[in-house]
């Protein structure tokens, strides 16, 4: 398995302002993923990070909205700009890790308010 | 794109079996998981299937049939820790992650 940290656990922001997620992984891996799980409903994937190069956002995220970073094989940063209440969210670091079982695991999560 | 579905809530008693299913329509599949969420927590990896049958971990066991777009979480004798949100997800061949809704377990006393 792999420990996999987030910073800040959580965060309450003013509309307007932009917050920058770290993800740091004990281990090296393959994949690293952003996903977003909004009060009551289940994750959705943001995009994937990828190393030295820009992510891959999916349908509905850009990254004037979510800019990504990852340079190096075990860190990753995600930043939600220009927040508003509606970014309100769980943010979730997702890592596949390299061998070992062909799990993904993830991060314990930042928990963001935006007022 | 997919299509997860999974019953949105269960109840059941302590020390019952209970099986919740999980039917998906993917354009790609490279496996499907299923997850642990308790409230206010992260996900928690219970299993992964990428080959039909089942897999049995403890208390916990899952099932894949490919052909059918079908799977179940068979979780065994429930203690009161077992209350939680359980989530389907099926990995694509480029290693995303769609998730169904999730199923909320409740499991009474």
């Amino acid at each position: 398995s792999a420990v996999i940290s987030q910073k800040p656990s959580r965060d309450i922001c003013q509309r307007g302002t932009s917050l920058t997620i770290q993800c740091q992984v004990d281990s090296q891996v393959t994949m690293m993923f952003w996903y977003r799980q909004q009060p009551g409903q289940s994750l959705t994937l943001i995009a994937t990070a990828n190393q030295g190069s820009e992510a891959t956002y999916e349908s509905g995220f850009v990254i004037d909205k979510f800019p990504i970073s990852r340079p190096n094989l075990t860190f990753s940063t995600l930043t939600v700009s220009n927040m508003s209440p509606e970014d309100s969210s769980i943010y979730l670091c997702s890592v596949k890790i390299a061998g070992g079982a062909d799990t993904q695991y993830f991060g314990p999560g930042t928990r963001l308010t935006v007022l | 794109g997919q299509n997860i579905d999974q019953p949105t809530e269960m109840t059941a008693t302590e020390g019952a079996i209970v099986q919740i299913n999980c039917t998906y329509q993917t354009s790609g599949f490279n496996g499907l998981f299923w997850y642990q969420q308790h409230a206010g927590e992260a996900p928690t990896f219970l299993s992964y299937n990428v080959l039909d049958g089942l897999e049995e971990k403890g208390r916990f066991s899952s099932f894949l049939s490919r052909s059918k777009g079908y799977s179940y979480l068979l979780l065994k004798e429930l203690q009161m820790k077992d209350s939680a949100s359980y989530l389907c997800a099926v990995r694509e061949n480029d290693y995303k992650l769609s998730f169904g809704a999730g199923t909320t377990v409740t499991v009474r006393a």
